[in-house]
């Protein structure tokens, strides 16, 4: 079956970088674009951007420009998440999942990684 | 840029019919697609292009859309549908998500 999986909880200083994993299984890799989405303590869901893991090509809101990069290893069915120069507010849960095309929506998502921003 | 816009929250009883709305400029054009969310978890999508329910979702879950409104409509409401639920559209290449409507099933 369809599994998109994350790497662990990580704790930030304001300033640094976090890379967050997303290990696909159970479907072709590159047939499925990846979005990542984040969500603040007690809030909605907020869409940072998708990477095309066919294509190389990207993404990304605009809120997030200059600070996130998705990039992929396909050997290894893996998606990342690169956010730099991290501040209080970027503390979050930040989800991957998986897109088809136009007139679909995220199907399967991965099981969220706690990404907390502290002194 | 493109909103959508949702109820904070939504009340219904055991067995009744719940309706979450989803407005936006012409939503109608766009295709909509819904998630559950309960707490503690990640996102389920429920409906997807308008009307469509991926496998397992039950059919007491349906959808339309039309005009400015898109509507998620739950029947027969059951304790296990409490969440939170949230639209999204894609608007050129962006993908946008109402801000979510909290189902409250008493």
């Amino acid at each position: 079956q369809v599994q998109l999986v994350q790497s662990g909880a990580e704790v930030k200083k304001p300033g640094a970088s976090v890379k967050v994993s997303c290990k696909t299984s159970g479907y072709i890799f590159t047939s499925y674009e990846i979005n990542w989405v984040r969500q603040a303590p007690g809030q909605g869901l907020e869409w940072m951007g998708w990477m095309d893991p066919d294509s190389d090509s990207t993404g990304y809101a605009q809120n997030f420009q200059g600070r996130v990069t998705m990039t992929k290893d396909t050997s290894i069915g893996t998606a990342f998440m690169e956010l730099t120069s991290l501040k209080f507010e970027d503390t979050a849960v930040y989800y991957c999942a998986r897109w088809y095309s136009s007139g679909w929506g995220f199907d399967s998502w991965g099981q969220g990684t706690v990404v907390s921003v502290s002194s | 840029s493109y909103e959508l816009t949702q109820p904070l929250s939504v009340s219904v009883a055991p067995g009744q019919t719940a309706r979450i709305a989803c407005g936006g400029d012409n939503i109608g054009r766009k295709n909509v697609h819904w998630y559950q969310q309960r707490p503690g978890q990640a996102p389920v999508l429920v409906i997807y292009r308008d009307v469509i329910r991926p496998s397992g979702i039950p059919d007491r879950f349906s959808a339309s859309n039309s005009g400015n409104t898109a509507t998620l409509t739950i029947s027969g409401a059951q304790a296990g549908d409490e969440a939170d639920y949230y639209c999204q559209v894609w608007d050129s290449r962006i993908a946008v998500f109402g801000g979510g409507t909290k189902l409250t099933v008493l």
